[in-house]
């Protein structure tokens, strides 16, 4: 079965642009994750979504970033307008069951950079 | 409130040598806990967990953790380091909710 997969792997734009990153979680999984990763601040959760739903979202930094799920094999992240201070590597991870029950799938990551 | 604290953000050891790698965590409840590990431009991936019955636990390539529940920590360790091994190892726990908390990362380098 196919990890999950992430796109871009990278993208580089400029301040002000609008961003979107897509994930395609594992086959049967209902938790969703997305993370962010600084060297600054390590990984960082920014939301989860469960069957689709988004439960948690309280670490999503301003109103420049939201997250969709509108079915349960994509998802998207958008940061619109984006900003230099947005750089960073952003991680898609899926799981059966939750946090919990053990194991997160991660994907490759989408290194953003924005100049 | 949960968090984990990982000391030391860059450990060296020699090819062979023993590996040490330290978590400590803090959690009103018992928590489960992982060691993720993370090779260079690639996701994480789970090498082991605790989560109930057996305080040592085995992970892939070699790796076991041992959870300690009076010193509230669950320490990584592998009897000889491969350079394969060089990597950035990453302890996290849960309990409630459905919130990782991750450590902030411990980069593992190897000397031959």
């Amino acid at each position: 079965d196919a990890g999950v997969i992430q796109s871009p792997r990278h993208e580089v734009t400029e301040m002000g642009q609008e961003v979107t990153l897509r994930c395609k979680p594992i086959s049967g999984h209902d938790y969703l994750f997305w993370y962010r990763q600084t060297m600054m601040r390590g990984l960082e959760l920014l939301i989860y979504f469960n069957n689709n739903v988004p439960i948690d979202d309280s670490g999503m930094p301003e109103d420049r970033f939201s997250a969709k799920m509108p079915n349960a094999s994509f998802s998207t992240l958008k940061i619109q307008p984006s900003e230099p201070r947005d750089s960073a590597v952003y991680f898609c991870a899926s799981s059966l069951g939750g946090a919990n029950t053990g194991e997160l799938f991660f994907g490759e990551g989408s290194r953003l950079t924005v100049l | 409130a949960q968090s984990v604290t990982q000391l030391g953000s860059h450990v060296s050891v020699s090819e062979g040598a023993l590996v040490l790698l330290r978590c400590n965590y803090s959690s009103s409840v018992p928590p489960y806990l992982f060691w993720y590990v993370q090779y260079p431009n690639q996701g994480l991936q789970l090498l082991l967990k605790y989560t109930t019955g057996a305080t040592l636990v085995k992970g892939i390539n070699g790796f076991e953790a041992e959870f300690k529940k009076s010193e509230t920590s669950f320490h990584l360790t592998k009897p000889s380091a491969h350079m394969s091994d060089a990597a950035e190892y990453f302890c996290a726990v849960s309990r409630t909710g459905n919130q990782f908390y991750f450590g902030t990362g411990t980069s593992l380098t190897v000397i031959p």
